[in-house]
């Protein structure tokens, strides 16, 4: 299963930007980057995926660095709804999702 | 458009009776995933349909385990006969199959309690 290492908890004071990291330093040139977050015991829901470039959508940014080793989401500004534990993997796409522990992400008031 | 549905949402049975748990994915998703989280443990993959064929189900715990997808839209997961250790929340996903990179999209889960 692809391996990859997250922080086991992070705060983030509300209206900060979180920045969550993630190392993948075995991810190969052709697997892409996803990030999930599950809030309390909902089902898990996608937030953005990448492969090289950096990535922005409604709900977050995604940076990547030049060797694809690590990357980093970015929440701009945290609001309480974004506390949740994240999950960050790689694979080629159209395979199963490999949750480890994740980040548990608290966002202060 | 309906997002990926489960039922029930909750289960409570006895040990050694049998539970059939549905979803219903997006329609157009060829894609299906059921994924299991045991209390306090990490979400765990269980097996991927592709339509109606199998693609993996290296994580079926044993084989009192079937899961079935006939005519390649819903899904079902059977355990039969249900023991303490199958408690837990079991999801599942869809996605597209056109293209590599697509997201996955998961239902509220189904909570089975085996007592």
């Amino acid at each position: 299963d692809a391996k990859t290492t997250q922080p086991t908890s992070m705060d983030c004071a509300e209206g900060r930007a979180a920045n969550l990291p993630c190392n993948h330093s075995t991810i190969s040139g052709n697997e892409y980057v996803y990030w999930y977050r599950q809030i309390h015991s909902q089902g898990p829901q996608y937030i953005i995926h990448g492969l090289k470039n950096n990535e922005t959508n409604e709900m977050a940014s995604l940076i990547i660095t030049e060797d694809r080793k690590s990357s980093t989401l970015i929440l701009p500004h945290a609001t309480l709804r974004d506390t949740a534990v994240y999950y960050c993997y790689f694979n080629f796409g159209n395979e199963k999702l490999t949750f480890g522990t994740g980040t548990r992400l608290t966002i202060i008031p | 458009e309906a997002g990926v549905t489960q039922f029930p949402s909750h289960s409570v049975i006895e040990k050694g009776q049998t539970v059939t748990l549905r979803c219903d994915p997006i329609s157009g998703h060829d894609n299906l995933y059921w994924y299991r989280r045991v209390m306090g443990k990490e979400i765990k993959f269980l097996l991927h349909f592709v339509k109606e064929s199998k693609q993996d189900e290296s994580g079926m715990p044993n084989n009192r385990f079937l899961a079935e997808r006939t005519g390649g839209t819903y899904s079902t997961l059977k355990v039969q006969p249900a023991e303490l250790e199958d408690s837990g929340v079991y999801f599942c996903a869809s996605s597209q199959l056109v293209g590599r990179s697509t997201e996955a999209f998961f239902g509220q889960g189904t909570r089975l309690t085996v007592v």
